[in-house]
């Protein structure tokens, strides 16, 4: 069964630094891209940015870029994503998902079980 | 970028009825086009790719439809597991993906 599988909720002030996990299993990790998708409290979806764990190929969403990093390391079949720096407004639901088609045109499947990141002073 | 607009933005139904949300983007996306259902506090779940192809193992009263700009999810006898939020994706302008504004599907 393919799998992903995120770490836990996360509480943070703002200007702290934090990296989340997602850990694949059930397939060949490094040949398909990973990609992560934001949900603010109440909202909708956005996809922030893909990885392919095979050569760590990272492209952003234009909304994202330069705001968090998106890195992956495949001996241990774990992507990641990071801020260096939290604001209030990063407080969301953060989705892991691996990608079932070619890199520029993609759906989302399946999904990792989610990682409620709250940043709050 | 292309804009998705997601119709309507609820809806109420009862078990057994039909019902059909509409997805528009703001210009041609041939069948570029998902769609996922999200239950509360859980993950979203993909339903349709490719406008019209039925992801394994999702029931066949849910279909989709369309191509270019206009496109629809059709629930046919909708069943009391049904009742969630959808959202559409587009994922032809790489890379500005963008996901409709999701409708809300409630008990009537």
């Amino acid at each position: 069964e393919v799998q992903l599988v995120q770490s836990g909720a996360e509480v943070k002030k703002p200007g702290e630094s934090l990296k989340i996990s997602c850990k694949g299993s059930g397939y060949s990790f490094t040949s398909y891209w990973i990609g992560w998708v934001r949900q603010m409290p109440g909202k909708g979806l956005e996809w922030m940015g893909i990885i392919y764990p095979g050569d760590s190929d990272t492209r952003y969403s234009p909304s994202f870029q330069g705001q968090v990093t998106i890195s992956a390391d495949k001996s241990i079949s774990t992507a990641y994503l990071q801020w260096s720096s939290l604001k209030a407004s990063d407080t969301a639901m953060y989705y892991c998902a691996r990608l079932g088609g070619e890199a520029a045109a993609a759906w989302f499947d399946p999904w990792g079980q989610g990682t409620l990141v709250t940043v709050s002073s | 970028a292309i804009r998705i607009t997601q119709s309507p933005s609820s809806l109420s139904a009862s078990t057994g009825d039909r019902v059909t949300i509409t997805c528009r983007a703001s210009q041609g996306i041939s069948s570029y086009l998902a769609w996922y259902q999200q239950k509360p506090g859980k993950a979203p779940k993909l339903l349709i790719y490719a406008a019209s192809t039925l992801q394994s193992g999702v029931p066949s009263r849910f279909s989709g439809s369309g191509s270019g700009t206009d496109f629809t999810l059709t629930i046919s006898c909708l069943q009391s597991e049904d009742f969630a939020t959808y959202y559409c994706q587009q994922y032809y302008s790489y890379p500005g993906w963008t996901f409709g504004q999701g409708t809300k599907l409630e008990i009537k």
